[in-house]
């Protein structure tokens, strides 16, 4: 089955400054990559995704980069806010099976 | 946009009895259900798969018996903890394909403590 590693578990930036979460997956039959938000104790909230026609995806302050070939997909956000402080989580999908979710990585925009 | 109606959201139960957990999709049909466990802190864990109509497929290390799945009609589906211990407590969580721009569509959550 597919296995999804992401880093780091932990990150803590500025405000104002950039935050990348890494994520790599090693079914190479996958081909829906989505970036999930949690906050405390709620339904994780899609913020962006793509798919493995596309190498860079970009929705105002968060961009999500894929490299089929090295099975690594990124997710970078710009300009920090406090309000950006939550858990994210990758995940990897082939069309119509399981979708499986990285360990998460906790983000704190520090004012 | 596509809504997964998730219920209860939070439930406290006694050692050795069965909880039921129901999610249903308001608007649209759900041939497939997703069922994910959360620990504190801990990434969603993907429980099993529900297919309307048919068996559900549990991940390795998921007991089936334990975790009584049902998806009987397009818009519900329904997991049951049953006999629960206090290492069943966690965050449970299902999410359906609901196509579209978003892909899948998660309820809300129900936080699960066996006492």
């Amino acid at each position: 089955g597919e296995n999804v590693e992401q880093h780091p578990s932990t990150l803590s930036v500025q405000e104002g400054d950039s935050a990348v979460i890494k994520c790599t997956y090693s079914d190479s039959a996958s081909n829906y990559f989505p970036w999930y938000k949690q906050e405390l104790g709620k339904r994780p909230q899609l913020i962006i995704d793509i798919r493995s026609n596309v190498g860079e995806k970009k929705d105002q302050r968060i961009a999500v980069t894929l490299n089929k070939t090295a099975k690594h997909f990124s997710l970078h956000i710009t300009e920090t806010q406090p309000e950006d402080s939550a858990v994210y989580f990758c995940a990897a999908s082939s069309t119509g099976n399981q979708f499986y979710f990285g360990t998460g990585t906790s983000l704190t925009v520090i004012p | 946009g596509a809504v997964v109606s998730q219920h209860p959201s939070w439930v406290i139960c006694k050692s050795g009895t069965s909880v039921k957990i129901e999610c249903r999709s308001l608007d649209f049909q759900a041939t497939t259900m997703f069922w994910y466990r959360q620990f504190p802190k801990q990434s969603l864990m993907l429980m099993a798969t529900s297919n309307e109509g048919s068996k559900a497929t549990y991940e390795q290390g998921v007991e089936k018996d334990k975790f009584l799945i049902n998806h009987a009609s397009l818009t519900l589906s329904t997991l049951t903890v049953t006999s629960a211990h206090p290492e069943d407590s966690s965050f449970y969580i299902c999410s359906a394909p609901s196509g579209g721009l978003y892909g899948y569509t998660f309820g809300s959550g129900t936080r699960l403590t066996v006492v």
